[in-house]
């Protein structure tokens, strides 16, 4: 079975600072991994994919994320963080041979980026 | 990229009733997706909704309480019957774009149960 795992319900960073949002996954075979976020009463927005390639993807807004395929780790990371980064952020997974298959969602990690 | 439309926006029902939520995507899809949103929660599958076929359930949810209609490739109803305070959420229709594997998102129902 398909899982995701964000281990921090929140994460707290100073506005100019790095961030990082960490996630991990459990799939039978390889994956596909995507950040959403999700600002208040607003719909999912997409942000970044790992599907093939690069490990290294970039996204929209600055937002990057690092696919480590021996820790089974997707983090996403941006240099320098905003406060209107702030928002609840979302890792979801789907394998790879199951390519029509809905996204399976991580519980969510809240960013808080303190002016 | 698939642009996606639902009804209502947000609902305020009384425990024992019925709403029906209408998903419409701008392009032809396969398969459709519904998803809930408890308060302060992760997004949780409902059920896949493919054209022609009985929409597919996944653990916990069965079709006498969330039955589903798939009419055509741009259409779907999620009915939400013989409602209680717990079914209080946002429900999000989805679709997936076979070229990029990108799943889009509608910008979801909020429904309110008193």
């Amino acid at each position: 079975a398909q899982s995701v795992a964000q281990p921090e319900d929140q994460v707290n960073v100073a506005e100019g600072n790095p961030l990082t949002v960490k996630c991990t996954y459990s799939v039978s075979g390889n994956p596909y991994l995507f950040w959403y976020v999700q600002y208040p009463n607003r719909g999912l927005q997409f942000l970044l994919k790992y599907i093939t390639g690069d490990n290294l993807v970039k996204g929209s807004y600055g937002f990057e994320a690092e696919f480590n395929k021996s820790q089974t780790s997707f983090h996403l990371k941006k240099p320098s963080a905003l406060v209107s980064d702030s928002a609840l952020y979302f890792c979801a997974v789907r394998d790879i041979g199951q390519a029509g298959t809905a996204l399976i969602f991580g519980k969510g990690t809240t960013l808080s980026v303190s002016s | 990229s698939a642009v996606i439309s639902q009804k209502p926006s947000r609902d305020i029902c009384q425990r024992g009733t019925s709403l029906t939520i209408q998903c419409q995507v701008d392009s032809q899809v396969t398969m459709m997706f519904w998803y809930r949103q408890q308060p302060g929660q992760s997004l949780t599958l409902i059920a896949t909704a493919n054209q022609g076929s009985e929409a597919t359930y996944e653990s916990g949810f069965v079709i006498d309480k969330f039955p589903i209609s798939r009419p055509n490739l741009t259409f779907s109803t999620l009915t939400v019957s013989n409602m209680s305070p717990e079914d209080s959420s946002i429900y999000l229709c989805s679709v997936v774009a076979w070229e990029s594997y990108e799943q889009y998102f509608g910008p979801g129902t909020r429904l309110t149960v008193t």
